[in-house]
């Protein structure tokens, strides 16, 4: 069965700094684009961040754009997200999922970041 | 940027019901990248109807979806207690940024 999980959210202060982990486990993720949405409390669905199989593009939604970056190991099946210059706005949770020509068909339950002092 | 709104915001129906939810484009969308989810709380989503109108595995038959251009429609037909969840229309077209619409809370 195709599964991803996500770690590394926590508490931050605003400004600061935090990298999520989105390990891949029952396929192949150096052949999908992977993705990282957030959710802040009581909101809806927000895209983030989008990688290429072998890094060739790179995409972020304007928000983060220069704050974030995405990357991934391929060989540890493993995508990541840094987050710089964190602030207030950022406090979410975060989801890595799966892109194929169905969507967004893998999920994993999220992490959660939170920016506050 | 595609910008998707949802409508009505919230559903209140019973077990039994139907339900129609709209999803509406600000440009067209090919019919191949559009898709719906369903979220419970505490939950991740998960992908419910892929390419407009296919539905993923495990979604039952009373999910249907249909549309083209910039207007999509998630329908429900005989709504189950475990149906009641917020449902979000996504585009996922060959170039990022892959836009959600807002939501619709379907509740009791």
């Amino acid at each position: 069965e195709a599964q991803v999980v996500e770690s590394g959210g926590g508490l931050v202060q605003p400004g600061g700094s935090l990298r999520l982990s989105c390990v891949a486990s029952g396929f192949s993720s150096s052949g999908y684009l992977m993705n990282w949405v957030r959710q802040a409390p009581g909101k809806g669905l927000e895209w983030v961040a989008t990688i290429k199989q072998n890094e060739s593009a790179k995409y972020y939604v304007e928000s983060v754009k220069g704050r974030f970056t995405i990357f991934r190991d391929n060989p540890k099946k493993s995508v990541y997200l840094e987050m710089k210059s964190l602030r207030a706005e950022d406090t979410a949770v975060y989801f890595c999922t799966r892109v194929s020509i169905l969507g967004m068909d893998v999920w994993g339950q999220g992490t959660t970041v939170t920016v506050s002092s | 940027e595609i910008v998707l709104t949802q409508s009505p915001a919230t559903l209140s129906l019973s077990p039994g019901e139907g339900a129609s939810l709209s999803c509406r484009a600000t440009q067209s969308v090919g019919t191949s990248f559009l898709g719906w989810y369903q979220q419970k709380p505490g939950q991740a989503p998960r992908l419910l109807i892929y390419g407009t109108s296919n539905r993923a595995t495990g979604t039952p038959d009373r999910f249907s979806g249909s549309g083209s251009g910039t207007d999509f429609t998630l329908t429900i037909t005989r709504l189950e207690p475990e149906d009641f969840a917020v449902y979000y229309c996504q585009q996922y077209g060959p170039s990022p940024p892959l836009t959600f619409g807002g939501g619709t809370k379907v509740e009791i």
